[in-house]
C-alpha cells in the first residue's frame, strides 16, 4: 500500500525561527513535491525533486528550501519563517514520469506567530 | 501561464442523484489528467486518471476527456453524503508537474 508520511500533523513557531518539515516515503518513488494549499488559492507547487540531490523550483520557491539526500526523504525548510507561510503543507511522491500518479501525504499544517 | 479552471461551487445534489463536476485546462499539450478528492481538513486522495479521449468507468465514478475541447469531467453517480468534498482537477504536462485547479465543493444532501 503507497504510503507517505510526514513528521508532524500540526506545528506552531515564531516568526524567525528555522523550521523543517520532513517527508518520508517507502514506496521507492522516484519524484517528490511539496506544496502548500491556502483557501482560494487552491495547491501550489514549492520544490520538487526527481532524483536523490536533485531539486527543481517550483511556482513558489522564495522563502523556501529543500534537501534531499535520500531517495525515500524529502525535507522542506523554512529559513526564517514569516506570518504568510502560515499554511498547510503538503508532500507528494510519484514513481516517475511515466507513471505520473502523486499521492500525497496526511500534510502539516504550520501557524507562525 | 498554464492553468486549470474549476468552478468553486457548492454544487449541491440530493442523495441518490448524479453529480456532474468540471473541469477545462489551458494547455493543448496536456498529457494526463486526475480527479482527487479531499475531506475538509485532510490531504487530497487520488479517485481516478484519465490518458485518453473519452470515458472511463470504475464502480461509481466516470472519468470523460475531451482533448479538442480542453475539458475533463467527472460524474458520480448514486450521490451520497460521504461524497461530500472538495474535489479537485489535476493535469499533467510535459513535465513533472501538475497542475492543479482550486477545486470545487460539493454537497450532497441526504
Amino acid at each position: 500500500d503507497v504510503k507517505v508520511t510526514q513528521s508532524s500533523r500540526y506545528l506552531v513557531k515564531r516568526t524567525g525561527e528555522k523550521v523543517f518539515l520532513e517527508c518520508v516515503q517507502d514506496m521507492d518513488h522516484e519524484n517528490m513535491f511539496w506544496y502548500r494549499q491556502d483557501p482560494g488559492l487552491g495547491l501550489r507547487l514549492i520544490y520538487f525533486s526527481y532524483d536523490v540531490k536533485m531539486k527543481e523550483k517550483g511556482d513558489i520557491p522564495e522563502g523556501y528550501s529543500v534537501s534531499r539526500e535520500k531517495k525515500e526523504r524529502f525535507s522542506l525548510i523554512l529559513e526564517s519563517a514569516s506570518t504568510n507561510q502560515t499554511s498547510m503543507y503538503l508532500c507528494a511522491s510519484s514513481l516517475g514520469q511515466i507513471q505520473e500518479t502523486q499521492y500525497f501525504g496526511p500534510g502539516t499544517r504550520l501557524l507562525v506567530l | 501561464q498554464k492553468e486549470v479552471e474549476q468552478n468553486s461551487g457548492p454544487l449541491s445534489v440530493p442523495e441518490g442523484a448524479i453529480a456532474s463536476l468540471n473541469c477545462t485546462y489551458s494547455d493543448r499539450g496536456s498529457q494526463s489528467f486526475f480527479w482527487y478528492r479531499q475531506y475538509s481538513g485532510k490531504s487530497p486522495e487520488l479517485i481516478m486518471s484519465i490518458y485518453s479521449n473519452g470515458d472511463k468507468e470504475d464502480g461509481r465514478f466516470t472519468a470523460q476527456l475531451n482533448k479538442a475541447s480542453q475539458y475533463v469531467s467527472l460524474l458520480i453517480r448514486d450521490s451520497q453524503p460521504s461524497d461530500s468534498a472538495t474535489y479537485l482537477c489535476a493535469v499533467k504536462d510535459s513535465s513533472y508537474k501538475l497542475i492543479f485547479g482550486s477545486g470545487t465543493r460539493l454537497l450532497v444532501r441526504p
